[in-house]
């Protein structure tokens, strides 16, 4: 079946725009993953999902990043004027909501803030 | 202390060795390890998902577990350079479907 997708797979800005970031999970999977990949460096989680419900946001850096979920599918992360810091890659995974389970990532989206 | 320790490596092993990658956690009470692997410039792909204590093998991967002494770790058999990547230790903490994921360990297998 189809794995996780996520869009636009590239995107540049500038510095002050917001930007949304897609995710399309495995269908029925409950749970849903954002995390985010600076060059080099680990994932760093920013939040995740349970249905539409958001029981752990700590990982969202500023007040500047949001993320929503509808439908127990689609999410959209979004960033509030950006900043050259937030350049990374942004890594979206889904499980089936259990605690054993597998998480399965995306193709990440690549954002780059001039 | 880091929730989920690796050792960044590089690890550098010759072609046909046996490559060794370890990972220790904090929380005593995880129950669900998970070993990824990541290419440069791909996003982590599962390679093997541990529960019990012991080792679990599937092909020339093999993952060991041992809950008293808090760590996991991979053993890749027969290396081969297209193993050359980032190897990622993640581990769900007690009471939270929360994956910590360690840094990763870069593995070098030299043809």
């Amino acid at each position: 079946g189809a794995g996780v997708s996520q869009s636009p797979s590239n995107k540049v800005t500038e510095k002050g725009k917001d930007v949304e970031l897609r995710c399309d999970p495995i269908s029925g999977h409950t749970a849903l993953y954002w995390y985010r990949q600076s060059l080099g460096q680990g994932l760093e989680f920013l939040i995740y999902f349970q249905g539409n419900s958001a029981p752990d946001k700590s990982g969202l850096p500023s007040d500047r990043f949001s993320a929503e979920r509808t439908g127990g599918s689609v999410s959209t992360l979004t960033i509030q004027r950006t900043q050259q810091e937030d350049s990374a890659v942004y890594l979206c995974a889904s499980s089936w909501g259990r605690g054993t389970d597998t998480q399965y990532f995306g193709p990440g989206t690549r954002l780059t803030v001039l | 202390q880091k929730e989920v320790e690796q050792n960044s490596g590089p690890l550098s092993v010759p072609e046909g060795a046996i490559a060794s990658l370890n990972c220790t956690y904090s929380d005593r009470g995880s129950q669900s390890f998970f070993w990824y692997r990541q290419y440069s410039g791909k996003s982590p792909e599962l390679i093997m998902s541990i529960y019990s204590n012991g080792d679990k093998e599937d092909g020339r991967f093999t993952a060991q577990l041992n809950k008293a002494s808090q760590y996991v770790s991979l053993l890749i058999r027969d290396s081969q350079p297209s193993d050359s990547a980032t190897y990622l230790c993640a581990v769900i903490t007690s009471g939270t479907y929360k994956y910590i994921f360690g840094t990763g360990t870069r593995l070098k297998v030299l043809a």
